[in-house]
């Protein structure tokens, strides 16, 4: 089945740094990925949705200075955290589907980035 | 806020039992979709289910879809210890992007 590769699978950085975060489709090519955040005990939460070879679509709320997003390729998205603070401590989790399947058919989704902020 | 609306919040049963979640939503969707995700990990796709079908099974799973409710139900069948977890709908318009419910979290005793 498809892949999606998520890196790292957990990073803890120092308050005031940058992190990024990595999703790649593997074995199919994905014009859109989207980016859910996940707090303890709380459900998924989309923060934006990663357009190839152009700017992403934030969701209300979200701060796009914070949450860089760069979708250079059809199986690169990446997800920067900029002056990272303990609140932006999540669980970063990203999903792309394949464009080649068609709209009707599941997202996959990374394994996910537990991001601890100390 | 999230489209979709799980029940129960928690649910905690025998080994062997089965249990039953249950997953509303808002808004016309093109398909919806069951997750598990074990305490902090990713998710694991359970099952698709597209707005034209009404039911569908793998393995102990069940899925049912009722467009007319807005509503989808998830079935485990002869449940295992180690099917504690969360499970969580997720609802797509179409575009690609899930909208998940608040998620059941299944406690199974062995």
């Amino acid at each position: 089945g498809a892949v999606v590769s998520q890196h790292p699978s957990w990073v803890i950085c120092k308050s005031g740094t940058s992190v990024k975060i990595e999703c790649r489709s593997l074995d199919f090519q994905a014009t859109t990925m989207f980016w859910y955040r996940q707090f303890p005990k709380q459900s998924l939460m989309l923060m934006a949705t990663s357009n190839e070879g152009s700017k992403a679509t934030y969701e209300q709320g979200v701060e796009k200075d914070k949450f860089l997003i760069n979708h250079a390729s059809l199986t690169l998205s990446t997800l920067t955290v900029t002056s990272a603070h303990p609140e932006d401590s999540s669980f970063y989790i990203c999903s792309a589907r394949d464009r080649v399947r068609g709209r009707n058919t599941e997202a996959f989704f990374g394994q996910g980035t537990r991001l601890t902020v100390v | 806020s999230q489209q979709g609306e799980e029940d129960p919040q928690a649910l905690s049963i025998q080994e062997g039992e089965n249990a039953t979640m249950n997953c509303s939503y808002k808004t016309s969707i093109n398909n919806l979709q069951w997750y598990r995700q074990n305490s902090g990990r990713g998710l694991v796709h359970l099952i698709l289910i597209r707005s034209n079908e009404r039911e569908k099974h793998s393995g102990r799973l069940r899925v049912t879809l009722d467009t007319s409710k807005k509503s989808s139900s998830l079935l485990i069948t002869a449940s295992r210890a180690a099917d504690t977890a969360s499970y969580f709908c997720a609802t797509d318009a179409g575009a690609g992007k899930s909208t998940f419910g608040d998620g059941t979290t299944l406690t199974v005793k062995p």
